[in-house]
């Protein structure tokens, strides 16, 4: 099956200091990548929808300023959270389109 | 907009048991309904998707699925219950244009237990 990686799988950091995670096709292209969070013991919530080649749609509620997503190249989405703060804390999941929706492992960031 | 209600936070079954678990969607139009599986530390899995046409769906590791639209449910079942089947359960409904295009929104999940 189609495989979809994050990197990295965890991450901490300070405060007021910025993160990037990237999401990648491994063995496909996908035009179109998706972006979750998810809180502990929580469900997964909608971010952003990440197209290659165009500008990201932001779900209602989310800082686009905050929250930038970079879909550059058919197999690279790129998610970096911006002066980071505690309650950015949480599990970034992304998925990736070809046929159906392929999930990546997820990235656990802590913001201290 | 759509949602998802996955009633039981945590349901715990005995190993060879049967397991039900219940989902109900609101969507305007037909759904595209699916179930994944979360384990620790581990991205989704899709166990099953309900497009159209026979609303018994199969799929892996034995689990099935029915959609029945008068009580706009997608339970998810399965006949006898393995120790690898704990984990954390996901209900979700697509919304798009079709394709595999579509956004997802998930139901809070359910965590199943299984006990030896």
């Amino acid at each position: 099956g189609a495989v979809v990686s994050q990197h990295p799988s965890w991450v901490i950091c300070k405060s007021g200091t910025s993160v990037k995670i990237e999401c990648r096709s491994l063995d496909f292209q996908a035009t179109t990548m998706f972006w979750y969070r998810q809180f502990p013991k929580q469900s997964l919530m909608l971010m952003a929808t990440s197209n290659e080649g165009s500008k990201a749609t932001y779900e209602q509620g989310v800082e686009k300023d905050k929250f930038l997503i970079n879909h550059a190249s058919l197999t690279l989405s790129t998610l970096t959270v911006t002066s980071a703060h505690p309650e950015d804390s949480s599990f970034y999941i992304c998925s990736a389109n070809y046929n159906e929706q392929f999930f990546g492992p997820g990235t656990r960031l802590t913001v201290l | 907009a759509q949602s998802v209600t996955q009633p039981d936070i945590h349901i715990t079954v005995s190993e060879g048991a049967s397991l039900e678990l219940r989902c109900n969607y609101s969507y305007g139009a037909t759904p595209y309904l699916f179930w994944y599986v979360q384990s620790p530390g581990q991205g989704l899995q899709l166990l099953l998707k309900y497009f159209s046409g026979d609303t018994l769906v199969q799929g892996i590791k034995g689990f099935e699925a029915e959609f029945k639209r008068s009580q706009s449910s997608f339970n998810l079942r399965k006949p006898s219950v393995h120790w690898s089947d704990a984990a954390e359960y996901f209900c979700a409904v697509g919304a798009g244009s079709g394709g595999s295009n579509y956004k997802l929104t998930f139901g809070k999940g359910t965590l199943l237990t299984v006990n030896p």
